[in-house]
């Protein structure tokens, strides 16, 4: 299957962490990618490799890539983080080489 | 610092065509893979095509193939989406992406323009 995973929404308060989960089947062993979109903006790049941070990304972000299941953890949230996330690997079977986006998750800072 | 300009977007019939362009400029054009990622209303990323950095090799979702081409023009640092057989569900947002390398698809989106609307109604 080509689709990756998300829960529609995440609420966590300020201060708390923030899990947010990227599940496929086609995961295990690839890289996943992070992107954050807030309202009326472009996306941008938060977590590329599964954890690596783009300069300007805050350490506040990691990520991990375990089994089937991608996660982007955002720690200390604020109010600023607020926004949607997606997911996105590269499928790379030969007759269906494609990229994939996750469902999206919004993120909201109680 | 790297910028890329979309146009050509705008409001177009079912059934009709639209050209789509992305002027890059800001970095050498022809060292990285270019993306078409669009967004429809209120909903999430769609990954619509990937060329290679000098055109050789070209991927599309399974949703545009055989409708949409994507080409470049690394003279003119021109990145195009040709767009046939429109469809209601094509309106979105389109989005001109860089890659961070050269070679087309199997890595992440690095730089994103600021998109051009397309609306496919009659």
């Amino acid at each position: 299957s080509d689709v990756l995973t998300q829960p529609p929404s995440v609420s966590v308060a300020p201060g708390e962490t923030a899990t947010i989960a990227c599940g496929g089947d086609n995961i295990r062993g690839r890289s996943v990618h992070w992107y954050q979109q807030k309202p009326g903006q472009v996306p941008v790049l938060v977590l590329y490799y599964s954890g690596d941070r783009p300069p300007g990304i805050p350490e506040r972000f990691s990520g991990s890539n375990s089994g089937n299941t991608a996660t982007l953890t955002i720690s200390r949230v604020e109010a600023g983080d607020e926004g949607d996330y997606y997911c996105q690997m590269w499928d790379s079977f030969i007759d269906r080489r494609k990229n994939v986006f996750g469902t999206g998750t919004k993120l909201t800072v109680l | 610092e790297e910028q890329l300009l979309e146009s050509g977007g705008g409001l177009v019939q079912p059934g009709g065509s639209l050209r789509l362009s992305c002027a890059a400029s800001g970095f050498t054009f022809s060292d990285y893979a270019m993306n078409w990622v669009r967004q429809a209303p209120g909903k999430g990323l769609e990954w619509v095509a990937v060329i290679s950095g000098i055109g050789d090799f070209k991927f599309y979702a399974d949703s545009v193939k055989g409708r949409f081409t994507i080409s470049r023009d690394n003279f003119k640092d021109t990145l195009s989406l040709q767009m046939y057989s429109l469809r209601a569900e094509d309106t979105a947002i389109y989005y001109c992406v860089k890659s961070p390398i050269i070679t087309a698809g199997i890595d992440y989106f690095e730089h994103w323009g600021q998109g051009t609307l397309v609306t496919v109604s009659s």
